[in-house]
């Protein structure tokens, strides 16, 4: 099993719809990350939580909500899904020695909004 | 002005060629420095940390310069399982990972 699992792998939705994009890790890290990744603007992050409870926007957080349910789980969620939502959807987490181990992504998700 | 700006690419250099990708950034409270791989719809990996003093890693060398605030990465004797972009990566002194945009790598037989 992969350390980051992110569902689904790729989703089309319709403008309006409500979606949720999941995310669950095993590395037992407490920080946990939501990025988007769109050509030619490289990957900006969403939100971000250090642990349960804590929830930080990042720079482009509009129309989009969070839900750190436990350690291990991180939801992304559009409320009301637009076409220039239509990206590629990563999230990460973080171990203690980010020299040594980075960020640990997961393989995406590949939204589609139309 | 991006943060952290870099030559898209595309590069395409024959197999065993030196090539050599450079990255700016614009905050001088960046405290550390990353070069991360990604292939081509897959998810960002570390490649290597760049330190102040520079650091090799096998064929791959990584250097710092704090006062012009650029970072760069030198690929030795390219193979082509090297073809990917290669992301410039700086984490903010907020404690968050700022991305480039990525120089694209293309190594051909």
């Amino acid at each position: 099993d992969a350390d980051v699992t992110q569902t689904p792998r790729n989703r089309i939705t319709k403008t309006g719809k409500r979606i949720m994009l999941e995310c669950s890790q095993t590395k037992g890290h407490d920080r946990m990350y939501w990025y988007r990744q769109d050509p030619g603007l490289g990957l900006r992050l969403i939100y971000y939580s250090f642990d349960v409870k804590d929830i930080n926007k990042g720079e482009i957080s509009d129309g989009y909500s969070v839900s750190r349910q436990a350690q291990a789980k991180f939801s992304l969620s559009l409320e009301s899904a637009i076409p220039n939502q239509t990206a590629l959807y990563f999230c990460a987490t973080r171990g203690a020695d980010l020299t040594l181990d980075g960020y640990t992504f997961g393989s995406g998700t590949r939204l589609t909004v139309v | 002005r991006k943060e952290v700006e870099q030559d898209p690419g595309p590069f395409n250099v024959p197999e065993g060629a030196t090539v050599a990708f450079n990255c700016t950034y614009s905050n001088s409270a960046s405290q550390s420095f990353f070069w991360y791989r990604q292939d081509c719809r897959k998810e960002p990996k570390l490649l290597m940390s760049v330190y102040s003093s520079g650091n090799e890693d096998g064929r791959f060398t990584a250097q710092l310069n704090r006062a012009s605030q650029y970072i760069s990465l030198l690929i030795r004797d390219s193979k082509l399982s090297d073809s990917a972009t290669y992301l410039c990566v700086v984490l903010h002194n907020t404690d968050k990972l700022i991305f480039g945009t990525g120089t694209r790598l293309q190594v051909f037989p």
